[in-house]
């Protein structure tokens, strides 16, 4: 079993629609949890970062984490054609090193 | 400025040639890292460096040889690369190497080997 699960997609949605991106984990050391955003030719961008449990708004970003279900989630609201890209998972716990997941490519058509 | 630059964008390079991978941070981070993002797999950490001096190398080839001459710069050697190494090579840097401390990323430099 992989660390950090995640779904390659690609995952494509009609614009204003909620997208709920996922990963799933193995780890229960796991304590620090990221979302990167990656534009096609550009680097990853920390989107959201949270610890431990609980959820995290951002505008219309909400990260969620579940450790009991070692699951956690990042919502995207009201969605755009601009949000097409790839989101990674990425966490942290008994290293600082991340682990992170293959990523979900996202498609918001108009 | 942007946060963490890295130069060039595009490389190609035969087998036996020998170049050099340069990333600048302008975000006053002391913890440098070189990965390898291939298709469709999880990034690949290749090295880190925290205040100059490397506490991994995550198994890696000697044909990468980094070097970081001081907190804010980071270069990967690269020599008789094979045509497996092509990839997004990405450089990041976090404020130290706690656990807490996010990662912050470059563009990368896309590498082709000819």
């Amino acid at each position: 079993q992989k660390e950090v699960e995640q779904d390659p997609g690609p995952l494509s949605v009609p614009e204003g629609a909620i997208v709920s991106l996922n990963c799933t984990y193995s780890n229960s050391a796991f304590q620090y949890f990221m979302w990167y955003r990656q534009y096609s030719r550009k680097g990853p961008e920390l989107l959201m970062y949270t610890y431990s449990s609980g959820n995290k708004e951002d505008g219309r970003f909400t990260a969620q984490v579940d450790k009991s279900s070692k699951y956690i989630s990042l919502f995207i609201r009201d969605s755009q054609p601009s949000d097409s890209a790839t989101y990674l998972c990425a966490m942290k716990g008994g290293s600082y090193i991340p682990t992170f997941g293959r990523g979900t490519s996202l498609i918001v058509h108009p | 400025e942007t946060g963490v630059t890295q130069t060039p964008r595009h490389l190609v390079m035969g087998m036996t040639n020998k170049k050099s991978l340069k990333c600048e941070q302008h975000l006053g981070h002391n913890a440098m890292y070189w990965y390898k993002q291939s298709a469709k797999k999880p990034l690949e950490l290749m090295f880190v460096y925290n205040f100059k001096e490397q506490t991994e190398n995550n198994s890696v080839p000697s044909r990468f040889s980094p070097e970081c001459p001081n907190s804010s710069h980071l270069f990967l050697h690269l020599h008789t690369l094979q045509p497996e190494d092509s990839a997004l090579y990405l450089c990041a840097s976090s404020q130290d190497n706690s656990q807490s401390a996010p990662q912050h990323f470059g563009d990368g430099t896309r590498l082709s080997i000819l």
